[in-house]
Order: C-alpha cells, then sequence, then structure tokens
C-alpha cells in the first residue's frame, strides 16, 4: 500500500530551465508534507516543507506547491542547477512535522550542464 | 542544521552474525529516533521508532527481535541486526528529532550492511 508516489522514476532538465518534481498520496489524513535531497550512499538532506493549511512554500530556488483537493504537491526548482542532480524523495507526516514519515520512492533529477 | 552520525559507514559480515550500528546526535538532543531501511532504487521504509528511556515501537512486518533498538541516551540509538542473512543487506538510514521543538527530522549519512 503505497500511500505517497512519486510516479516519475527520473527527470532530465537543461541548466537554467525549471525542474518539476510530483508527488502523489492516498491519505487525507496527512498534514505536513516535505521534500528530501540525496545522494548515493547518503542520508537525505532536508530541502523544504510545507503544512496542510499552506498551499504554497518558497525557499530561495525551491518552491512546493500543495493541492489538497488533488492529493498532490509538486516541487519547483529554478534555475536548475547541475549540483541539482539528486534523487528526491517527497515524505508525508500524520502528526504534523514531529510525526513519521512515509517516504515516496524517489525521482532521480539530472540537471545537464 | 543538525548534525547526525553513523557508525559504522559500511558492513560486510557472515550470515549468523550480529552488527550493531550506531546513530548518534552531535550537537543535539534528540528525543525521538528513527530507523529506516532502504533497497536499491526503492524509498526509505521506517522500520520503527525510538524514543529514549522507552521501547522503540516497530512498524508493522518489522520482527523486533530481529531488529533490536535501543535509544538508551538523548544522543545515542543503536540498531543491531541479530543472526544476519543475505536478505538483510540493505542500506539502514536513522534519523534524529528533538519533537519538542516540533523540528523535523534529520538523517544521519546511512550504512551499507553486506551479509555474506
Amino acid at each position: 500500500d503505497q500511500q505517497v508516489k512519486q510516479n516519475s522514476p527520473s527527470l532530465s532538465v537543461q541548466e537554467g530551465r525549471i525542474s518539476i518534481l510530483n508527488c502523489d498520496y492516498t491519505n487525507s489524513m496527512f498534514d505536513y508534507f516535505l521534500w528530501y535531497k540525496k545522494y548515493p550512499a547518503e542520508g537525505p538532506t532536508f530541502l523544504i516543507s510545507i503544512s496542510s493549511i499552506k498551499d504554497k512554500n518558497e525557499d530561495g530556488r525551491f518552491t512546493v506547491f500543495l493541492n489538497k483537493s488533488a492529493k498532490h504537491l509538486s516541487l519547483h526548482i529554478v534555475p536548475s542547477q547541475p549540483g541539482d542532480s539528486a534523487v528526491y524523495f517527497c515524505a508525508a507526516s500524520r502528526s504534523g512535522n514531529t510525526g513519521k514519515l512515509i517516504f515516496g520512492q524517489g525521482t532521480t533529477l539530472q540537471v545537464k550542464p | 542544521g543538525a548534525v547526525v552520525s553513523q557508525h559504522p559507514s559500511r558492513v560486510i559480515c557472515k550470515s549468523g552474525t550480529s552488527v550493531k550500528i550506531e546513530c548518534r546526535s552531535l550537537d543535539f538532543q534528540a528525543t525521538t529516533m528513527f530507523w529506516y531501511r532502504q533497497f536499491p532504487k526503492q524509498s526509505l521504509m521506517l522500520m520503527a521508532t525510538s524514543n529514549e528511556g522507552s521501547k522503540a515501537t516497530y512498524e508493522q512486518g518489522v520482527e523486533k527481535d530481529k531488529f533490536l533498538i535501543n535509544h538508551a541516551s538523548l544522543t545515542l540509538s543503536t540498531l543491531t541486526v541479530t543472526s544476519a542473512h543475505p536478505e538483510d543487506s540493505s542500506f539502514y538510514i536513522c534519523s534524529a528529532s528533538r519533537l519538542a521543538l516540533g523540528e523535523t527530522q534529520y538523517f544521519g549519512p546511512g550504512t551499507r550492511l553486506l551479509v555474506l
């Protein structure tokens, strides 16, 4: 039962363009969503989060959008840089930002110079 | 952000032996630590939640007798894989959180376990 899904296993974009990573969830009880970036053989690094009371959160080049009615969130990276190449995981929690996290399968982003 | 370390980073062991993995929060006191495992090209799957001074809460399907978790202090949690078998080979990652302050989880660098 995959409650958090990232249906695109990979994404390739040109440097300077926008990267859009998508994530869908099925459990309407989730109230907090996070994006993590992960390099091979390393632990995930927190990027940005959003509470279910908001529909947008922005931090520098990263913006997360939440569409609760569609149970969909997306991460926008503008402009994309080669250093952004990594695996991106979305995660969801039922207990605000303190509860256990349910992760999606991850999307591998490649930003080409 | 907060720093979480794991030791060892990589371990190779023979089938039937036990392996202990340490997770430390280096610059903060973690009231809660989480243990995940990740198979190649798959998601991080939560194994258990560990609160300092109490028994760990295991996720469905995770054998508590096989994966022993101890959270003896606010800066250290250990995961012991007992009687390891090749199917236990995986990437084990811990995270730590200061739940009292409502902060998000900070992840360790992970431990690659290979059971021969």
